[in-house]
C-alpha cells in the first residue's frame, strides 16, 4: 500500500465550515507535503511541513504532523466553493522522489 | 512563463501502438518524473530522473520508457508492452538545491486512451 494514506476519501461541507482531512504514513520522513489537484489538471504544491516543526501555517490551510503517530492533518479554514478539489499527501523520505497518498476529495458546496 | 508543459493534453491510439508523451520545463530544475494516475486514485510513480543522462525506475515502469538527452526536456514513451495504458500521466520536476524542500512542479497531465 503508499506510504500516505489520506482519511477520509471524500468530504462535503457548506461554504464557510473547516475541512480537515488527516494523512498517515508508514516510514520515518524528512518532510512531508500537501498538494492540490483540480478535477484534470496538475497538482499544485500548497505547503511542506518538516519533520522537526509541530505546526505551520499559510493563509487559510494549518498543517500538524505528529511524527511519533505518523500522521499529519490539513485544515482548510471558511472553505470556499473554490477549494473544491483533492488533496494528496505526499511524503519525502530522502530515497527518490516524493510518495503520494491516495487522497481525499472535498467538495464545498456554495 | 516559467513551468511545465506537457503535450497533447489529450491523446488516442490503438492498441499495440507506442506513444511518446512530452514533458518540457523551463525552470532550470535537475530532477524530474513521470507518475500515472488512475480515475479515483492517487499518484504512482513511474520513472524519475535526479540529472540529465540518468534515470531511475519507479513502482510501475514495466511497459514504459524514457530518455532524458536534455535538462529540460524527459519523454515517457508508452510501449505496446503496457497492460492497461489508459491514464492520466503527470510529468514534475523539482530542485534538488533546494534541499531539504523538494516540493515538486507539475505540468497540466496527458490523458492517454487506448482502444
Amino acid at each position: 500500500s503508499q506510504q500516505g494514506e489520506e482519511d477520509p476519501q471524500a468530504l462535503s461541507i457548506q461554504e464557510g465550515e473547516n475541512a480537515t482531512m488527516n494523512c498517515s504514513y508508514k516510514t520515518s520522513i524528512n518532510n512531508l507535503q500537501w498538494y492540490r489537484q483540480n478535477s484534470g489538471r496538475g497538482l499544485v504544491h500548497l505547503i511542506l511541513i518538516r519533520s522537526n516543526e509541530r505546526e505551520k501555517h499559510s493563509g487559510r490551510l494549518r498543517v500538524t504532523l505528529d511524527t511519533s503517530k505518523k500522521s499529519s492533518s490539513l485544515l482548510i479554514t471558511a472553505s470556499r466553493a473554490a477549494d473544491t478539489a483533492s488533496y494528496f499527501c505526499a511524503t519525502d523520505t530522502g530515497r527518490r522522489a516524493l510518495t503520494f497518498g491516495s487522497g481525499t476529495r472535498l467538495q464545498v458546496q456554495p | 512563463d516559467g513551468g511545465i508543459t506537457q503535450s497533447p493534453k489529450y491523446l488516442f491510439r490503438k492498441e499495440g501502438q507506442n506513444v511518446t508523451l512530452s514533458c518540457e520545463q523551463n525552470l532550470n530544475h535537475d530532477a524530474m518524473y513521470w507518475y500515472r494516475q488512475d480515475p479515483g486514485q492517487g499518484l504512482r510513480l513511474i520513472y524519475y530522473s535526479q540529472i540529465v543522462n540518468d534515470f531511475q525506475k519507479g513502482d510501475i515502469a514495466e511497459g514504459y520508457s524514457v530518455s532524458r538527452e536534455k535538462k529540460e526536456s524527459f519523454p515517457l514513451t508508452v510501449t505496446s508492452a503496457q497492460k492497461n495504458p489508459t491514464a492520466f500521466y503527470l510529468c514534475a520536476s523539482s530542485s534538488r538545491d533546494r534541499a531539504p524542500s523538494y516540493e515538486q512542479y507539475f505540468g497540466p497531465g496527458t490523458r492517454l486512451t487506448v482502444t
